[in-house]
């Protein structure tokens, strides 16, 4: 069982809002991820992180940013949520050496209306 | 590019059926092929990684398989339950960067029928 927890599963929220999307593991992975995916269609990068204080933005161009103050804790925010937002967030973590296995959150369902 | 193609895009089979699912890449240099399972709503759940080393791993009634050479894998899943409809994702990792870069396939959407 994956140690990976991403809060809210759900969020329904009006456009311009500021939004906040938590995920937080238990296994000491240096190596975080958030992927983009919509209904059908295969997971976009969207940001990672090597460790504390380290980020990088993904393949999929987005308005979302991201921190890590803490290994454990991997945070993405919309400064103004649009409709455009709207999609499947999963975040994952690894370990940083090897052949590492990815572990994936539940996810988040946004809908910005 | 690299990409990641799977095959069929969506199964319906019957209960106790065999089935095997295609994936087909053209990530370079090649690392680790992965297959994941994700039901509807969920994260995706690792269900074998395969070095290039490797020819086939099992997990249970899931059996993979790798050719490196002509970059094909398939997934063999064995005596279908209810409870494998899911959609079955092929993940490719590179090993030319320090990120170990994943490349996902779209999944083939599995549902299987009582």
């Amino acid at each position: 069982e994956a140690d990976i927890y991403q809060t809210p599963r759900y969020l329904v929220i009006g456009t311009g809002k500021k939004i906040t999307l938590e995920c937080s593991q238990t296994m000491g992975h240096d190596k975080m991820y958030w992927y983009q995916q919509d209904p059908g269609m295969e997971l976009h990068l969207i940001h990672y992180s090597y460790g504390v204080n380290s980020t990088e933005k993904g393949d999929l161009s987005s308005e979302s940013t991201v921190s890590r103050i803490r290994t454990e804790h991997f945070p993405l925010t919309l400064e103004s949520a649009r409709p455009s937002h709207t999609s499947q967030y999963l975040c994952a973590s690894s370990a940083r050496t090897g052949v590492a296995e990815a572990f994936f959150g539940q996810g988040t369902r946004l809908t910005v209306v | 590019k690299n990409q990641v193609e799977q095959s069929p895009q969506s199964l319906i089979i019957l209960e106790g059926k065999n089935c095997t699912l295609q994936c087909n890449y053209t990530v370079s240099p090649f690392s680790n092929l992965r297959w994941y399972k994700q039901d509807t709503g969920r994260g995706p759940v690792s269900l074998t990684i395969m070095t290039f080393s490797e020819n086939t791993k099992s997990n249970g009634r899931y059996t993979a398989t790798l050719d490196a050479d002509t970059k094909q894998s398939s997934l063999h899943i064995t005596a279908s339950q209810l409870s494998d409809s899911a959609s079955y994702i092929c993940v490719v990792a590179d090993r030319g960067s320090t990120l170990g870069r994943l490349y996902f396939g779209r999944g083939t959407q599995l549902t299987v029928w009582p």
